[in-house]
């Protein structure tokens, strides 16, 4: 099973600025990984696809880089609807995925 | 607009099965899979499997091998999800969402699975 670590656990950012999440993978999952991002009572909202293409209507300040085992997700200038849950996902083994344990972002 | 609806909130004895269904709507639901994505209560994203709504194909997460079974019935384009001798780590929301090759762009509301006795 390919691992998923996502780091740091928690960021703490102020709005306006930009935040990094990291995901590696275990083994390369190539350019097969999706980022989502899930607020408190809500399903996951899928931010990122092919590691770096964005989602329908998500905005130009997400963006996805990396293939292979080392990914990143950058959040260019921070809004305040931008705190929440980030999950990366790999889907390198159809149909047989796995999550990264979740990066929370939060106010500093 | 693709629409995946869940059933309601479930609460089940230790060892009793629940069965969760998710009704898709405005797409052909043979064209595309469904899987199935737990979350326990204040943790993480969890793959639970993936069914091939177009010929009922499935691959399920490893550690829910032998307890979990999904199926689809595509005279009402609706996927279900059964999971047997539930413990109390099984409490947790269980999202449907459609498959578009891997990633998810639409998902369920959530179904709440409570297991306590």
């Amino acid at each position: 099973e390919i691992v998923m670590t996502q780091s740091p656990a928690t960021l703490s950012v102020s709005p306006g600025e930009r935040a990094t999440l990291s995901c590696r993978a275990s083994q390369s999952v190539s350019s097969n990984l999706a980022w989502y991002q899930q607020k408190p009572g809500q399903a996951p909202r899928l931010l990122i696809y092919g590691a770096s293409t964005r989602a329908t209507g998500i905005p130009a300040r997400f963006s996805g880089s990396g293939s292979g085992t080392e990914f990143t997700l950058t959040i260019s200038s921070l809004q305040s609807e931008d705190f929440a849950v980030y999950y990366c996902q790999q889907y390198n083994n159809w149909p047989l995925y796995t999550f990264g344990q979740g990066t929370k972002l939060e106010i500093k | 607009q693709v629409q995946l609806v869940q059933s309601g909130a479930e609460v089940k004895k230790p060892g009793a099965s629940v069965k969760v269904s998710c009704k898709a709507s405005g797409y052909t639901f043979t064209s595309y899979g469904i899987s199935w994505v737990r979350q326990a209560p204040g943790q993480g994203l969890e793959w639970m499997g993936w069914i091939s709504a177009y010929n009922g194909n499935t691959n399920y997460a490893q550690k829910l091998q032998g307890r979990v079974t999904m199926t689809t019935d595509t005279s009402t384009s609706t996927a279900y999800m059964e999971l047997r001798s539930l413990r109390s780590d099984d409490t947790a929301v269980y999202y449907c969402a459609r498959d578009q090759g891997g990633y998810f762009q639409h998902w369920g509301q959530g179904t709440l699975v409570t297991v306590s006795s």
